[in-house]
């Protein structure tokens, strides 16, 4: 069945470092892929998304690329900041399941110390 | 923010004892959907609807049922709680069928089961 892997946590970085949260995906057909954010004590919030393979989604300075070739959905930021220190979810939703339904990875935690 | 409310955020309870958590949306979305989400498996789908009376089971559905009659309310039933039930239940919205591919979700509910 479909399934989603992101790399192990916790991830500890300085501000102002490079960020790379790894995510890789089996999926059949074509799968809608997505980051969603959770910040301590709240639900998720869809951070990106990519539809097509080679889309490239980004919001608040993240990126992520749809890469079919490497089954990749890695998620990056130049410069991250203390705010940005919360739980990173990668999710697929497969459209031959006709449900909306997702796939998520089991969650990388981020925590950035000025 | 999509208008999902879920209520209690908070509930303590009995091994045994029968605990209902409702999700409601302003949203008219068609589809609907509870997680649960514990530590190294990140969200996995209990239940989900498709629609008024519609609904279907998901990965890890045992021990749990589901309703909907109206469109905008949801209701997740665990009729004789256990303490592997412990967990925080989120629920989500989706009009997967109009193209749009994300999810939205609620703020979530800590359930503990004593």
């Amino acid at each position: 069945g479909d399934s989603v892997t992101q790399m192990e946590g916790p991830v500890t970085l300085s501000e102002e470092a490079f960020l790379t949260i790894n995510c890789t995906y089996t999926a059949t057909g074509y799968p809608s892929l997505f980051w969603y954010v959770q910040y301590p004590g709240e639900g998720l919030q869809l951070l990106l998304k990519a539809t097509k393979a080679d889309d490239k989604g980004s919001n608040k300075g993240f990126e992520a690329t749809y890469r079919k070739e490497t089954t990749s959905f890695h998620l990056e930021k130049g410069s991250v900041q203390v705010s940005d220190s919360a739980v990173y979810f990668c999710a697929l939703t497969s459209l031959s399941s006709n449900t909306g339904k997702l796939i998520f990875g089991q969650g990388t935690t981020l925590q950035v110390k000025p | 923010d999509a208008g999902i409310t879920q209520s209690p955020r908070h509930k303590v309870t009995e091994t045994g004892t029968p605990v209902t958590l409702r999700c409601h949306q302003t949203e008219n979305h068609r589809y609907m959907y509870w997680y649960r989400q514990d530590p190294g498996h990140g969200l996995r789908l209990i239940h989900y609807s498709y629609g008024v009376k519609d609904t279907d089971k998901g990965e890890v559905s045992d021990g749990y049922s589901v309703s909907r009659s109206k469109t905008e309310d949801f209701l997740l039933t665990l009729e004789s709680a256990t303490s592997s039930q412990t967990s925080v239940y989120f629920c989500a919205i989706s009009d997967f069928d109009r193209g749009l591919t994300e999810a939205f979700f609620g703020q979530g509910t800590r359930l503990t089961v004593v």
